[in-house]
């Protein structure tokens, strides 16, 4: 348990739905971040947040589109996906948005796209 | 950032020291080395970092050379529940934050 919950674990959505995946952390930290982890795939970054506000977009498609209304939620909207953009969607939060400190990870959300 | 490099994977016994080694030759001053650990289909999991000194906390413990262009991360008594695969990150204490993550070492532990 690392303080950082993701639900749902697991979803099943077609091209044409929109779903959101959330994202919660109990640790007091200010820095939120989203990740993605395709199978056979290293993870790579997708967004950042500092005191609710986006401060990084690693060149993400608009279907996905994140929020956070404060700083210890952070969600990910999801809209006209594709099968490809089925994978492991991680969040992990620290306490500021620095190299010096540790992410601490939620377990995930499994994401299949048919 | 600097790159890191380590073994695709390595097998170790249970109850026997699994010694993880990581090249970072190019790592600046100001770069920290992580170490960090996924089990399967779990998020990744903290679980130590340094800086320019040996550190040990209840998990494991990091031995980084004095040149710092290498590091071993050492868990001493290796579970079954060690089985993962493990991530070494250089990342730098500036405003730089992006964990980036390589293939890892996939560890198996063996009973």
């Amino acid at each position: 348990e690392t303080g950082v919950t993701q639900t749902p674990r697991h979803l099943v959505m077609g091209m044409t739905n929109k779903k959101s995946l959330k994202c919660e952390q109990h640790l007091g930290h200010n820095a939120m971040y989203w990740y993605k982890q395709s199978a056979k795939k290293p993870l790579e970054l997708m967004f950042v947040y500092n005191f609710k506000e986006q401060t990084e977009n690693n060149s993400v498609p608009s279907r996905f589109s994140p929020e956070c209304p404060n700083s210890s939620h952070l969600f990910l909207h999801l809209h006209t996906l594709q099968p490809e953009d089925s994978a492991l969607y991680l969040c992990a939060s620290s306490q500021e948005p620095s190299g010096e400190e540790t992410q601490y990870f939620g377990p995930g959300t499994r994401l299949l796209v048919l | 950032d600097a790159k890191t490099t380590q073994p695709p994977s390595m097998d170790c016994a249970e109850g026997r020291a699994a010694n993880l080694p990581c090249n970072h030759s190019t790592i600046s001053g100001n770069e920290y080395v992580y170490w960090y650990r996924q089990i399967h289909s779990q998020g990744p999991q903290y679980i130590i970092h340094g800086l320019k000194n040996n550190e040990t906390n209840e998990m494991a413990s990091l031995i980084i050379t004095e040149d710092r262009k290498s590091s071993t991360l050492i868990l001493p008594h290796a579970t079954l529940r060690d089985t993962a695969v493990y991530y070494c990150i250089v990342s730098t204490s500036s405003n730089d934050y992006k964990l980036s993550f390589g293939a890892g070492t996939t560890v198996t532990v063996r009973a």
